[in-house]
């Protein structure tokens, strides 16, 4: 599984919006890329995930340049309630879910009133 | 449709003891894998079992195991307890392999 570089911690306030970016240089052909929202004594949450180009959902953004060496999650006019730790994933779709999802240090977002 | 239950959700436990947790996954789904969380470690994965198959499995030792049942219910043990088992213990369940769901985990403390 490729592995990923994200930013420890970043800090915003509230109804800014924020980009997380995340580094994949060795992302193969057939990797998607998938983030994840986790608080505190929760497990993981399932936010996003995109191969190319731009996915949006209801939650949020996924912008992935045309060498998808990197993405960034962009979460629009943020709350406190998006305090929290996002991960980004890299690896294939494939039903197997082999090695499991490799979870990195991910990000912790900090949100100020 | 209900989540990923997990139990218990809290557990103690003294160095040397054995403990069984369960995982009862998304209706429909056959794979569930195991995760442990720690402050130090972050989330490291376990095992994956579908169809009642270990079908994957990380770099832990054998003290750590599991199974899955045919209704996709999941139980994993771990014998001999250390004090550095002290985590979260994650379970998540998918039809697919990227999207992960996850349960609300169960707290280990070995003491």
């Amino acid at each position: 599984l490729a592995k990923t570089t994200q930013p420890i911690s970043m800090d915003s306030y509230e109804g800014q919006e924020v980009n997380i970016t995340c580094s994949h240089n060795n992302i193969a052909t057939n990797d998607y890329i998938t983030w994840y929202q986790q608080f505190p004594s929760q497990g993981p949450r399932f936010i996003i995930q995109g191969y190319k180009t731009k996915v949006t959902n209801e939650v949020a953004s996924l912008f992935i340049p045309a060498d998808r060496k990197s993405s960034t999650l962009s979460l629009p006019r943020v709350s406190l309630s998006d305090t929290a730790v996002y991960y980004c994933l890299v690896g294939d779709d494939s039903g197997g879910g082999a090695d499991g999802l490799t979870f990195g240090k991910g990000t912790h977002l900090i949100i100020q009133p | 449709k209900a989540g990923v239950t997990q139990t218990p959700r809290y557990l103690i436990k003294t160095r040397g003891q054995q403990v069984t947790l369960s995982c009862s996954p998304i209706s429909g789904h056959r794979s569930v894998s195991w995760y442990q969380q720690t402050p130090g470690q972050g989330l490291q994965f376990l095992f994956e079992y579908f169809s009642e198959t270990q079908r994957n499995k990380g770099n832990f030792p054998g003290r750590f195991s599991g199974r899955q049942f045919s209704n996709s219910r999941s139980e994993m043990n771990v014998s001999t307890l250390e004090l550095g088992d002290s985590a979260l213990y994650l379970c998540a369940s998918s039809l697919t392999g990227n999207e992960q769901f996850f349960g609300p985990g169960t707290r280990l403390t070995v003491l």
